[in-house]
């Protein structure tokens, strides 16, 4: 059974840099096609995704995003961290993690969402 | 950069049948795949691939996916289906993970 389960601070000040954790289990990260993503969810809109990094450490990000996002794994802890930086108010959202089937690119298992504030 | 669009709000009668579009070029070229989420849980996967459905998803759920257009449709619709839905597309062209904006089905 796959579980993932996202950490890190739940508010941080403007201009900051968030680091967000994502531990899973369930699957290895080592393991050829396996891959995971962040989406996130500001209050009240729609999903936005952020980034995905493949077992192969091949890496993608939005493109609005990708001068602020960087995205890396840790294969032996089984984590995926995230680091936005420059935070404004509005990157206060949600922030999911999400096992990513590349089969043909769904996500079929996502974390619980850590709501993050940004604000002074 | 792909987009997909989605009308912000769909209302059905419980019973009956509720279809939600989601638009984009050639989207019939892609697989689409379906989240259902309810407020203040994560997105749920419904339907994935061609349309397939993932275990402990009712069949009452399909999809359909031609020209411009795919279609989530629920049949039998109950007031346990209320939620936000969104599609999603996987950006081949630029290795792009891509949403729709959301419909929020409302069951009256």
């Amino acid at each position: 059974q796959i579980t993932l389960k996202e950490s890190g601070p739940t508010q941080v000040k403007p201009t900051q840099t968030l680091t967000l954790t994502c531990t899973f289990s369930g699957f290895s990260l080592s393991s050829t096609g396996e891959a995971v993503a962040w989406i996130r969810q500001p209050p009240g809109k729609a999903l936005e995704w952020l980034a995905f990094t493949y077992w192969d450490d091949d890496k993608h990000y939005s493109p609005s995003l990708k001068s602020r996002l960087n995205i890396s794994k840790d294969t032996s802890r089984n984590q995926v961290v995230l680091t936005m930086t420059s935070m404004d108010p509005v990157d206060t959202g949600t922030y999911f993690c999400v096992h990513l089937a590349v089969s043909a690119y769904y996500l079929d298992y996502w974390g619980q969402g850590i709501l993050v504030t940004v604000s002074s | 950069s792909y987009v997909l669009t989605q009308p912000p709000s769909v209302s059905v009668a419980p019973g009956t049948t509720a279809t939600i579009t989601c638009g984009g070029d050639k989207i019939g070229t892609k697989s689409v795949h379906w989240y259902q989420q309810k407020p203040g849980q994560a997105p749920l996967l419904v339907i994935y691939y061609r349309n397939d459905r993932p275990s402990g998803i009712p069949d009452r759920f399909s999809g359909s996916n031609s020209g411009n257009t795919a279609t989530l449709t629920i049949n039998r619709v109950d007031a346990g289906d209320e939620a936000d839905y969104y599609c999603q597309v996987w950006d081949s062209s630029n290795s792009h993970i891509v949403f729709g904006g959301g419909t929020k089905l409302t069951v009256l």
